[in-house]
C-alpha cells in the first residue's frame, strides 16, 4: 500500500510566521505534489517536483516555496504566512512514466489556520 | 476554459443508486479519475478510466465516459451511509507529466 504522510493534521500560525509543512512517501515515487483545497474551488496545484532538488511551479505558487532534498520528502514553505493562506493543504505522490502508474496518491491533509 | 465542472451537492436515500456527473474540457486527456474524500481526510483513489474506454465497472462502482460530450459519470449502486463524502473527478492532461485538473467536488449525502 502506498503511504503518504503529512507532519501535522492541524496547525495554527500567526500572520508573518514562517511555516513548514512536511510530506513523506514510502513508495520510492519520483513525483511529489502540493495542493491547496478550498471550498467550491477543488484542488489547486501549488508546486510539484519530479526528482530530488527539482521543482516546478503549479497554478498558484505565489507566497510559497518548496524543498526536496531527499526523494521521499517534499516540504512546502510559507515564508511569511498570511490570512489568505488559511486552507487545507494536501500532498500527493506518483511514479513517473506515463499512464496509470502516474496515478497520484494523497496524504491525509494539513488544515492550516493563519490568524 | 480550464474548468472541470461538477454539481456541488447530491442527496440520495440509502439503498438507492447515486449518479455523480462531471464534464471536462480537454479531449486529449488520457485518464480520468474519481477520488473520494471523507470528512477531515485526504483524497482516496476510487477508480480511473482510460480515455479510449466507454465504461468501467468495479463492484458497486460504474464509470461511464462519453468522450464526444466530454462527460464522465460515477454510479454507486446500493448507496450506503458510508458512501457519504465529497467526490472529485479529475482529468489527466498530457504534458511533461500527467497534470491533474480537479473539479470542485460533489458532496454526497446519504439519508435513511
Amino acid at each position: 500500500d502506498v503511504k503518504v504522510t503529512q507532519s501535522s493534521r492541524y496547525l495554527v500560525k500567526r500572520t508573518g510566521e514562517k511555516v513548514f509543512l512536511e510530506c513523506v512517501q514510502d513508495m520510492d515515487h519520483e513525483n511529489m505534489f502540493w495542493y491547496r483545497q478550498d471550498p467550491g474551488l477543488g484542488l489547486r496545484l501549488i508546486y510539484f517536483s519530479y526528482d530530488v532538488k527539482m521543482k516546478e511551479k503549479g497554478d498558484i505558487p505565489e507566497g510559497y516555496s518548496v524543498s526536496r532534498e531527499k526523494k521521499e520528502r517534499f516540504s512546502l514553505i510559507l515564508e511569511s504566512a498570511s490570512t489568505n493562506q488559511t486552507s487545507m493543504y494536501l500532498c500527493a505522490s506518483s511514479l513517473s512514466g506515463g499512464g496509470p502508474q502516474e496515478t497520484q496518491y494523497f496524504g491525509p491533509g494539513t488544515r492550516l489556520l493563519v490568524l | 476554459g480550464e474548468d472541470v465542472e461538477q454539481s456541488l451537492f447530491l442527496s440520495v436515500r440509502e439503498g438507492d443508486s447515486s449518479v455523480i456527473n462531471c464534464t471536462y474540457t480537454d479531449s486529449s486527456s488520457t485518464y480520468l479519475y474519481w477520488y473520494k474524500q471523507e470528512p477531515g481526510a485526504g483524497l482516496q483513489l476510487l477508480t480511473y478510466i482510460f480515455s479510449n474506454m466507454d465504461m468501467k465497472q468495479d463492484q458497486r462502482l460504474t464509470v461511464l465516459l462519453n468522450k464526444k460530450d466530454k462527460h464522465l459519470s460515477l454510479r454507486i449502486a446500493d448507496t450506503q451511509t458510508g458512501d457519504s463524502a465529497i467526490y472529485f473527478c479529475a482529468e489527466a492532461r498530457r504534458g511533461g507529466y500527467n497534470k491533474l485538473i480537479f473539479g470542485a467536488g460533489t458532496r454526497l449525502a446519504v439519508h435513511p
